[in-house]
């Protein structure tokens, strides 16, 4: 089974200030990666995806996200943070199961505080 | 649109009872999973589904079960609710392949008394 850590529980950053969450996965071969962000009371809405090719990818509102092969990692970053991106945000990698289907397996969140 | 919806959106329970999770997508998808959330856990999955008549454990599947008998519905039972299955309870869908994105519902928030 896969792993997926996300170091940081709480993050609190200045609204405009850059943002950078941190995602770390263990798996062996090209693994398919997603950032997910939950608002408060909502369900989980993605954020983007990595499958192959271009390490940069580019996301919705403005979020984008590097691949990192050497340092297993696929961080989120943001230039500007604005009031309204407060919230949780989950990496999570496309495991293969005992049964042999494929499932996500989820970090356990980094919620994010953006300060006036 | 297209769009998965859980009912109820809020429950509770006492220990011991019986108790059914609707979830109901839109999207003609193949595969359906449920996840339960917690405080420094992340989401965790329960059971999933690749088709009707096909129900898989997650890693959290003791005292959950879970039938697929059309594509649109994926009941999650707790057969004895326990205070320990208190969580918010998320069902989601994806279209089937090992590219595809999944797609959530709002959550149903369970309290077992």
């Amino acid at each position: 089974a896969q792993s997926v850590t996300q170091p940081d529980i709480h993050i609190t950053v200045s609204e405009g200030a850059s943002l950078e969450l941190r995602c770390n996965y263990s798996y062996g071969a090209t693994p398919y990666l997603f950032w997910y962000v939950q608002s408060p009371g909502q369900g989980l809405q993605l954020l983007l995806k990595y499958f192959s090719g271009d390490t940069l990818v580019q996301g919705i509102k403005g979020f984008e996200a590097e691949f990192k092969r050497s340092q297993s990692s696929f961080n989120l970053r943001k230039p500007s943070v604005h009031w309204s991106d407060a919230a949780e945000y989950f990496c999570a990698v496309v495991d293969i199961m005992d049964t042999g289907r494929r499932a996500l397996t989820f970090g356990s969140g980094t919620r994010l505080q953006v300060q006036p | 649109d297209a769009e998965i919806t859980q009912s109820p959106r809020h429950k509770i329970t006492e220990t011991g009872r019986q108790v059914t999770l609707a979830c109901h997508q839109t999207w003609n998808h193949n595969n359906m999973f449920w996840y339960r959330q917690d405080l420094g856990h992340g989401l965790r999955l329960i059971h999933y589904s690749y088709g009707v008549q096909d129900t898989n454990k997650g890693e959290v599947s003791d005292g959950y079960s879970v039938s697929r008998s059309n594509t649109e519905d994926l009941p999650l039972t707790l057969e004895s609710a326990a205070s320990s299955q208190t969580s918010v309870y998320f069902c989601a869908s994806s279209e089937g392949g090992r590219r595809s994105e999944q797609y959530f519902g709002p959550g149903t928030r369970l309290t077992v008394t």
